[in-house]
Formats: C-alpha cells, sequence, structure tokens
C-alpha cells in the first residue's frame, strides 16, 4: 500500500501559469520533504517541515512556496513556473529519526 | 562541506555479472548511509541502511559494506538480472537539530543488458 502519495504524477502547466503539487502520507510522520530532481541529476533539497515549523533552504528560490494544513498533507506551489523548473518533484517523509519514505513524485513540464 | 560521491557514472553490464558501486563522502556528523535504487521517473527506494558501527548488510542479491574510518561504501550487485537497470544512490545522513538531513550522491546509472 502506498504511503506517500504525489498527485498529479504528471503535471503540464504553462510558462508562468501558477501550479500546485500535492502530497499526503499515512505513516502519520512528522518531517515532509520537497526535493526537486532534474535529469541525471540528485534530488536537491527545497525544504522541509518539521511539524508545522518551515525550513527553507538557502538556496531556494523565493518562486517556490510551501504549506502544510495538517500532518498528512504538504504542498508545494510554484508562482511563476519558468522552463528552467521542469523537472520531477519527490515528496518524502521521516519520523525524524530513520529513514526517509519517499513518493512516487511529480513529473513537471512547461511549455 | 558535506559531499558524496560515487564512482562510476554508468556502467553496463550482461545479464548474470555481479558488479560493484562504489561510494565516498565526507558528511558531519555522520547519522547513517543508504543506499537507494530509483527507476527511470520513479521515487527513490532504500535498499539499505547503516549505521556508523555496522560494515555489512545484505538485502537478497544487494551487499553494501560500510567503512566508516574512510569513510567508503559500497553495494555489490549479485548475479545481475535486467529489472536491475536503474540509477543507485547513495545517501549520507548528516543530523541537523531534531531531524537528519540527506545529502545525496549523484548516482550511478547502471544499464543490464541481456
Amino acid at each position: 500500500d502506498a504511503m506517500v502519495i504525489q498527485n498529479p504524477r504528471y503535471q503540464v502547466t504553462q510558462f508562468g501559469k501558477p501550479v500546485t503539487l500535492s502530497c499526503s502520507q499515512t505513516l502519520n510522520h512528522n518531517v515532509m520533504y520537497w526535493y526537486q530532481q532534474k535529469s541525471s541529476q540528485a534530488p536537491k533539497l527545497l525544504f522541509h517541515y518539521y511539524d508545522k515549523d518551515f525550513n527553507n533552504e538557502a538556496d531556494t528560490p523565493d518562486n517556490f512556496q510551501s504549506r502544510r494544513p495538517n500532518t498528512s498533507f504538504c504542498f508545494l506551489d510554484i508562482r511563476s513556473p519558468g522552463l528552467g523548473d521542469a523537472a520531477m518533484y519527490l515528496c518524502a517523509t521521516s519520523n525524524g529519526k530513520d529513514r526517509q519514505y519517499f513518493g512516487a513524485g511529480t513529473r513537471l513540464s512547461v511549455l | 562541506k558535506n559531499q558524496v560521491e560515487q564512482s562510476p557514472q554508468s556502467l553496463i553490464i550482461l545479464e548474470g555479472k555481479n558488479c560493484t558501486l562504489q561510494c565516498n563522502y565526507t558528511v558531519s556528523p555522520f547519522s547513517n548511509l543508504r543506499w537507494y535504487k530509483q527507476d527511470t521517473g520513479r521515487g527513490p527506494v532504500s535498499l539499505t541502511i547503516m549505521t556508523f558501527s555496522e560494515n555489512t548488510k545484505s538485502n537478497g542479491r544487494y551487499t553494501a559494506t560500510l567503512d566508516a574510518d574512510t569513510k567508503q561504501s559500497s553495494l555489490h550487485i549479485t548475479a545481475s538480472q535486467l529489472s536491475d537497470s536503474a540509477s543507485y544512490i547513495c545517501v549520507v545522513s548528516a543530523k541537523s537539530g531534531g531531524y537528519n538531513k540527506l545529502i545525496f550522491g549523484a548516482g550511478t546509472r547502471l544499464a543490464v543488458h541481456p
């Protein structure tokens, strides 16, 4: 059974048109992460939530925002997608002590 | 600076052969080291996880080793299968406040040919 679910699996948006990616978890983990992975590169951490505390990586562009309305859900908002934002976006969760559990990812295309 | 380096970048082997992937890291403070398998277009899936005191851990045909003194790890795949074709990512976890921060290697792309 899927424990970290990302929707949609594939998302196409237009240059500059806001888009929201969704992640939900059934593990009741207190930490949720968003990563960006471009082709043939390692995932790059954008930010994470430790409970309700939002932690932004220093080099994450302002164009990327996140919301966590409750333990189970976390959203990635891209306010004005550019061509360079086309990538796989991975959501992961952890209980802070152990491994991270990854979702299947959302592949974003920007036209 | 925390870094994880993997070699080779890519590898092609014939079905049934063995192979070994390498990972060197400079991460502090070290918490644990994981090997993930990532199929194209999918999220990473954990294969093994090792803490500082563990030298070897196996998961079926996958065997990971860790030398905490030299800060090196390897992933050995035995009797490769076509389904082993994927990227293998070495990930080192560093303690950062109340959670573990993951430092990812760039991965080794493995292709198993019939």
